[in-house]
């Protein structure tokens, strides 16, 4: 089946610093969204990306759609203790499918540097 | 202005027995979707469904699994004989129509199977 591959899985971030994760994928997805799940709760949507090259930015975090509709990037400035937790992209495709039918990455889970 | 409402948020059941999972979506929103998230993955989609009407049913296990919406009263995802290979956290979204923007997930149910 389509598979979004999502990296790093992991990452530990100290206050302050800048924080890059992305998802690439063989198949072509006409739009791609962020989520970010905090431990016990549901996703919660942070940027949704519905056209190739385009650029969105909520607050502190950044995305963008890439160019060939097969890869995105989200972007977080200047890291807060309250960002941790597992940021997910999630992808629709193109070739079918219902318009509820997302496939997401594995997540990429940001923790606190001890 | 309630969010997607699921409930329980943790249900443990013996193999063999049914576990029912309610989710009642938003306010004004007729479209709701279930996902399955095992533990260090992403979500999976299982089913899409309008008021009395299942419109894509491409992730469910075809033995076993079943969904409905009413026209009134919450959707219900109903497994039926469980098993261990069950346990997960089942995850409820609904959205106004086919806009993406919309889409917004519940908290969840945890099914435990001992």
């Amino acid at each position: 089946g389509q598979q979004l591959n999502q990296s790093p899985q992991s990452m530990f971030i100290q206050e302050g610093e800048d924080v890059s994760m992305n998802c690439t994928s063989s198949s072509i997805f006409n739009t791609w969204l962020w989520y970010k799940q905090d431990p016990g709760e549901g996703p919660v949507l942070l940027i949704a990306l519905y056209k190739a090259g385009e650029l969105t930015s909520n607050g502190r975090l950044t995305a963008q759609f890439g160019i060939t509709r097969k890869d995105s990037f989200l972007n977080i400035s200047a890291s807060i203790p309250s960002d941790v937790g597992i940021y997910f992209c999630a992808g629709q495709l193109t070739d079918g499918g219902s318009q509820g039918n997302l496939i997401f990455g594995k997540g990429t889970k940001l923790s606190v540097k001890p | 202005n309630a969010g997607v409402m699921q409930n329980p948020r943790h249900l443990v059941r013996r193999r063999g027995q049914e576990a029912r999972l309610r989710c009642s979506p938003m306010k004004g929103h007729s479209h709701v979707y279930w996902y399955r998230q095992l533990p260090e993955e992403g979500l999976k989609f299982m089913v899409y469904l309008q008021k009395e009407n299942i419109i894509d049913e491409s992730g469910m296990p075809k033995e076993r699994f079943s969904a409905e919406f009413p026209k009134e009263g919450p959707s219900i995802l109903r497994i039926q004989q469980v098993v261990r290979g069950d346990s997960a956290a089942y995850f409820c979204a609904s959205s106004p129509g086919t806009a993406l923007l919309g889409y917004t997930f519940g908290s969840g149910t945890r099914l435990t199977v001992v």
